[in-house]
């Protein structure tokens, strides 16, 4: 069965610093994976996904994400937030059939 | 707008009432499914269907929980005699058919159905 960790509930950065959320996934062959971002009251907008190919895939409003394998992991970065990225992240994980599998999300804040 | 559209945004029920959420895919787009959102959790997939057929209800609760995608017409999830566990976002998100080319497994989501039972 497929699974995503997501192992930090609540983060807070301050405006201009990094960002690294982690998210680690189980499946048994080579998975599609998913970040999805949720603003509060709001649907889930896609930032990016990785099927193949690059592992270090951009997605919008400045993400990126890289896929390793050997680590089972599709960390998702930003070099500097804004305070506008405040909001919680998904990840997920599919194989062909278009089920998601959700992580728990990570909930992110922005000081400023 | 072309993208999935749900209502009501807000329900509000009293215990023992039915819940009817109704949800219009994007354009194109032959497949439908709902997640469920609790309070501080992430999404929990219930069912997938196609036009007038389920594909996968493994999510669903065995009673009180129905889907359908009718050939005309928006997909429906109906939650009978709602209990006040029942209080939650509903999502639906559609996509092409996994069969489609180029396949994407991109889900593309409505901004859900929040449901408060009293």
């Amino acid at each position: 069965a497929q699974s995503v960790t997501q192992p930090d509930i609540h983060i807070t950065v301050s405006e201009g610093a990094s960002l690294e959320l982690r998210c680690n996934y189980s499946y048994g062959a080579t998975p599609y994976l998913f970040w999805y971002v949720q603003s509060p009251g709001q649907g889930l907008q896609l930032l990016l996904k990785y099927f193949s190919g690059d592992t270090l895939v951009q997605g919008i409003k400045g993400f990126e994400a890289e896929f390793k394998r050997s680590q089972s992991s599709f960390n998702l970065r930003k070099p500097s937030v804004h305070w506008s990225d405040a909001a919680e992240y998904f990840c997920a994980v599919t194989g062909t059939a278009s089920k998601l599998t959700f992580g728990t999300g990570t909930r992110l804040q922005v000081t400023l | 707008n072309a993208g999935v559209m749900q209502n009501p945004r807000h329900l509000v029920r009293r215990r023992g009432q039915e819940a009817r959420l109704r949800c219009s895919p994007m354009k194109g787009h032959s497949h439908v499914y709902w997640y469920r959102q609790l309070p501080e959790e992430g999404l929990k997939f219930m069912v997938y269907l196609q036009k007038e057929n389920i594909i996968d209800e493994s999510g669903m609760p065995k009673e009180r929980f129905s889907a359908e995608f009718p050939k005309e017409g928006p997909s429906i999830l109906r939650i009978q005699q709602v209990v006040r566990g029942d209080s939650a976002a509903y999502f639906c998100a559609s996509s092409h058919s996994p069969t489609d080319s180029p396949f994407t497994g991109e889900l593309f989501f409505g901004e859900g159905s929040r449901l408060t039972v009293l």
